[in-house]
């Protein structure tokens, strides 16, 4: 069974960058695509963007500008960084496995990140 | 971004009763529809895609319908565990977009 666990600092200050990375177990990341989600009570789930295992990247035009993704394989892990970010930024970060509909079908259980000096 | 609109934003029901939760779309989505269950303080986990494909392990109370723009998650026969916050996502278009989602409570 595929398990996902998002690690990462759980405080940023402001205008830094949050970086996150989610390690896959049970399972190769070379035969998926990976996303980042998070959850903020403002802004309920929103979609960040996602990899594919030869590092194709598809981000949210909305945090395009901000936003970059990375896959190791030979650690079985993919990265989230989000630079300059501000208060808006505060929630709990996911990362998924995608499925062939556009499903997440795999989650990690989530790492709230906060963003305060 | 194509918007995902749910209706009611809560619901209130018992056990052994059946509820009906609905979503719709603002523009055409086909059958890209996928339905998440969330309990308090844990991920979302996926019960349906494809607006009516079962996700394997699900009990099969749950059902989904719909095409186009409007869709619809029915739980029957409630069971105390599935009293949480259902949401609904389209996968038809980038960026991937959720409902704000429907709290069920006792």
């Amino acid at each position: 069974q595929v398990q996902l666990q998002e690690s990462g600092p759980g405080l940023v200050k402001p205008s830094e960058t949050l970086s996150l990375n989610c390690t896959v177990s049970g399972g190769s990341i070379s035969d998926y695509s990976w996303s980042w989600i998070r959850q903020s009570p403002g802004k309920g789930l929103e979609w960040i963007g996602n990899i594919s295992a030869s590092a194709r990247t598809v981000y949210n035009p909305s945090l395009k500008s901000r936003v970059t993704m990375a896959v190791d394989p030979s650690k079985n892990q993919f990265s989230l960084n989000l630079n300059s970010v501000t208060a808006a930024d505060t929630a709990i970060y996911y990362c998924t496995r995608d499925g062939p509909r556009g499903e997440f079908s795999h989650w990690g259980q989530g790492t709230l990140v906060t963003v305060s000096s | 971004d194509i918007q995902m609109t749910q209706s009611p934003d809560s619901l209130s029901a018992s056990v052994g009763d059946r509820v009906t939760i609905t979503c719709r779309a603002s523009q055409n989505i086909w059958v890209y529809l996928n339905w998440y269950e969330q309990r308090p303080g844990k991920a979302p986990h996926l019960l349906i895609h494809s607006a009516s494909k079962l996700q394997s392990g699900v009990p099969s109370r749950f059902s989904g319908s719909g095409s186009g723009t409007t869709f619809t998650l029915t739980i029957n026969n409630l069971q105390p565990e599935d009293f949480a916050t259902y949401y609904c996502q389209q996968s038809s278009s980038l960026p991937q977009t959720f409902g704000q989602g429907t709290k069920l409570e006792i």
